[in-house]
């Protein structure tokens, strides 16, 4: 199994653009999560999904960002427009069930400038 | 609400001695108790789920214990190795819902 695939690695844009993050879960898991992680802030959760359905995005910064996740296979995190506060690592992680272990990507470094 | 306090410092330790890495929360206490390593420019990798009806786990060179009357976890590592340097986070899972509590994290360093 090839894990949880996140793209791209590494985003530069600037202030105002759109970005787009991409996931592939694995397969199987039902539960999909969208993690934001800063030195300051730790692990945040941003949103997750349970068979493909938004269940939990309070941790949702503002409007400008947002989550879909169209079938069991794939998930994006938008942020439009983004903001050089939105610069932080955003993981991606999966889960075969309640209380099994969480699968993550290696990520996507996100920079605003 | 649910907090969780890990070491806020780096724990250094010399090669071959035990790191014992502690998670304290509050409140009630969750069902189970995850512990994960990362290494610097990777998401965090599952190590070790404890049961709250579980004292203690083992695998390998890794123990953790859980002790619910101390809401308190400890994670140790035997026989350390520069191997093992990285940050463990711990997440408290309350089976009440799919979100994991995290913990901020330790880093740990191995000194040979």
């Amino acid at each position: 199994d090839a894990g949880v695939i996140q793209s791209p690695r590494h985003e530069v844009t600037e202030m105002g653009q759109e970005v787009t993050l991409r996931c592939k879960p694995i397969s199987g898991h039902n539960s999909l999560f969208w993690y934001r992680q800063t030195m300051m802030r730790g692990l945040e959760l941003l949103i997750y999904f349970n068979n493909n359905v938004p269940i939990d995005d309070s941790g949702m910064p503002e409007d400008r960002f947002s989550a879909k996740m169209p079938n069991a296979s794939f998930s994006t995190l938008k942020i439009q427009p983004s903001e050089p506060r939105d610069s932080a690592v955003y993981f991606c992680a999966s889960r075969e069930g309640k209380n099994s272990p969480l699968h993550f990507g290696n990520g996507t470094r996100l920079t605003v400038t | 609400s649910q907090k969780i306090e890990q070491n806020s410092e780096a724990l250094n330790i010399q090669e071959g001695k035990t790191a014992t890495l502690t998670c304290n929360y509050t409140n009630y206490s969750p069902a189970y108790l995850q512990w994960y390593r990362q290494d610097p420019g990777r998401g965090p990798v599952f190590l070790l789920l404890i049961r709250e009806n579980e004292k203690e786990k083992r695998k390998e060179r890794l123990k953790v214990t859980f002790d619910t009357t101390l809401k308190q976890s400890l994670f140790h590592i035997t026989a350390s190795q520069p191997a093992d340097s990285a940050t463990y986070l711990c997440a408290l899972d309350m089976d009440s819902n799919y979100q994991l509590i995290w913990g901020a994290g330790t880093k740990l360093i191995i000194k040979p």
